[in-house]
């Protein structure tokens, strides 16, 4: 079964830092993974995915991760952080079988501060 | 990118009592949607599987006579918690997912609050 597991459920940051969320999946197949964004009382809205067709993926909001097969990861980075990208975010990888359901990861809450 | 739109946004309703959340794909026709549930500070759970037209797909553990799940057109989807009690207390989320992609793109609507007492 495909899985993620995601680093850390919280990372604090400086506004104006590096901003690094770690996401490691587990597929025996190649997988199609992605990232959310969660704001408070607030559905998911996705940043990036990734589908094969590039391993750097470039999202909204001026993030993008890297897919890196050796190392089994899919991490999200933002050059400088921002104190409106404070919120939950969550790493997914679609199932390959049934449904093509997403399978999360638990989480990891962003803290900006000034 | 496409809008779901899920109604309502906070519920609260007594113990005992049924409640419907209703999710609608409003620029689109939606193949399939998903129903999550999200406890606090945790991460998403999906509950369900539906298609337009056919019964919706249980996932392990979850009881099919308490949360019923209609998918009656390609733009509506139906969660129902019946004999609602406290410990369902919890966030909602559907997703409408739609195309023929590789994958297809699946959105989400803005959750609905339910808090029985």
């Amino acid at each position: 079964a495909q899985s993620v597991t995601q680093l850390g459920s919280h990372v604090s940051v400086s506004e104006g830092a590096l901003v690094l969320l770690r996401c490691n999946y587990s597929s025996s197949v190649p997988p199609y993974l992605f990232w959310y964004v969660q704001y408070p009382n607030q559905g998911l809205q996705l940043l990036l995915k990734y589908t094969s067709a590039a391993t750097l993926v470039k999202g909204i909001n001026g993030f993008e991760a890297e897919f890196k097969k050796s190392e089994t990861s899919f991490h999200l980075t933002k050059p400088s952080a921002h104190m409106s990208d404070a919120a939950e975010y969550f790493c997914a990888v679609r199932s390959n079988t049934g449904f093509q359901k997403l399978v999360f990861g638990t989480g990891t809450r962003l803290l900006v501060s000034p | 990118g496409a809008v779901v739109s899920q109604h309502p946004s906070r519920v609260i309703c007594k113990s005992g009592t049924s409640v419907k959340i209703e999710c609608r794909s409003l620029d689109f026709q939606a193949t399939t949607m998903f129903w999550y549930r999200q406890f606090p500070k945790q991460s998403l759970m999906l509950m369900a599987t539906s298609n337009e037209g056919s019964k919706a797909t249980y996932e392990q553990g979850v009881e099919k006579d308490k949360f019923l799940i209609n998918h009656a057109s390609l733009t509506l989807s139906t969660l129902t918690v019946t004999s609602a009690h406290p410990e369902d207390s919890s966030f909602y989320i559907c997703s409408a997912r739609y195309g023929t992609g590789s994958p297809p793109e699946a959105f989400f609507g803005q959750g609905t609050r339910l808090t029985v007492v």
